[in-house]
């Protein structure tokens, strides 16, 4: 069974601060990676989807990246904001349904 | 519609009593997907429908969990003689690929308490 790793499972950074969120998953054999946003209380945002022969997506100051090879996925976030605070989770696409990680949860202090 | 609706917003049951919960994807949209997701943790796998077809049911907890679809767009989640363990939110989701391997779009979930 596919399973989905997010490190780190909590982050708290000043505005402004660069980074990096980690995704993992054990099975190489993917359709495609999606990373999420979920506010309190929220259903799920779609951020990014990168299909399985891509290696990165691009939207405004996010660019996360897939190697299907080592099983890994990263999303960075550059000049965080308050308003990016929010749990973001990665998924994997394989067999008929999307596995979630348990996702990171990001303050970003004013 | 917009975007995938999903309803009631929250749901508080006693033990025991009886739920369904409506999803309504978008217009047209042709595969449908249940999650649940507990309090801290990922969505993970229900069931997934393609049209009015339940193709896979592997991830329904118990037979308490019941899914359907009968036209090919609405889409009720029954949960009979609700548990202390079934607290969580449950999410829909749909795609107008009749393939998996595309993104979908969310519903805002249903929160479900049992008391």
């Amino acid at each position: 069974k596919q399973e989905v790793t997010q490190i780190p499972a909590a982050l708290s950074v000043p505005e402004g601060e660069n980074l990096v969120l980690n995704c993992s998953f054990t099975d190489s054999a993917i359709y495609n990676l999606q990373w999420f946003r979920q506010d309190p209380g929220k259903g799920l945002t779609s951020l990014l989807l990168i299909q399985s022969s891509q290696r990165e997506q691009t939207s405004g100051r996010l660019n996360a990246s897939l190697d299907k090879s080592s099983g890994r996925s990263t999303l960075y976030i550059a000049a965080s904001q308050p308003g990016d605070s929010a749990t973001y989770l990665c998924a994997v696409i394989s067999g008929n349904q999307f596995y979630f990680g348990t996702g990171t949860s990001l303050t970003v202090i004013p | 519609g917009a975007g995938v609706s999903q309803s009631p917003r929250y749901k508080v049951a006693k033990r025991g009593q009886d739920v369904a919960l409506r999803c309504d994807p978008i217009s047209g949209h042709v595969s449908l997907f249940w999650y649940q997701q507990a309090l801290g943790q990922g969505p993970e796998f229900l069931t997934y429908f393609q049209n009015e077809a339940q193709l896979d049911k592997s991830g329904l907890p118990s037979d308490r969990f019941f899914a359907e679809r009968p036209e090919g767009s609405v889409s009720t989640l029954k949960i009979q003689r609700t548990q202390q363990e079934d607290s969580a939110v449950y999410l829909c989701a749909s795609t107008a690929s009749s393939t998996v391997n595309y993104g979908y779009t969310f519903g805002s979930g249903t929160r479900l308490t049992v008391v």
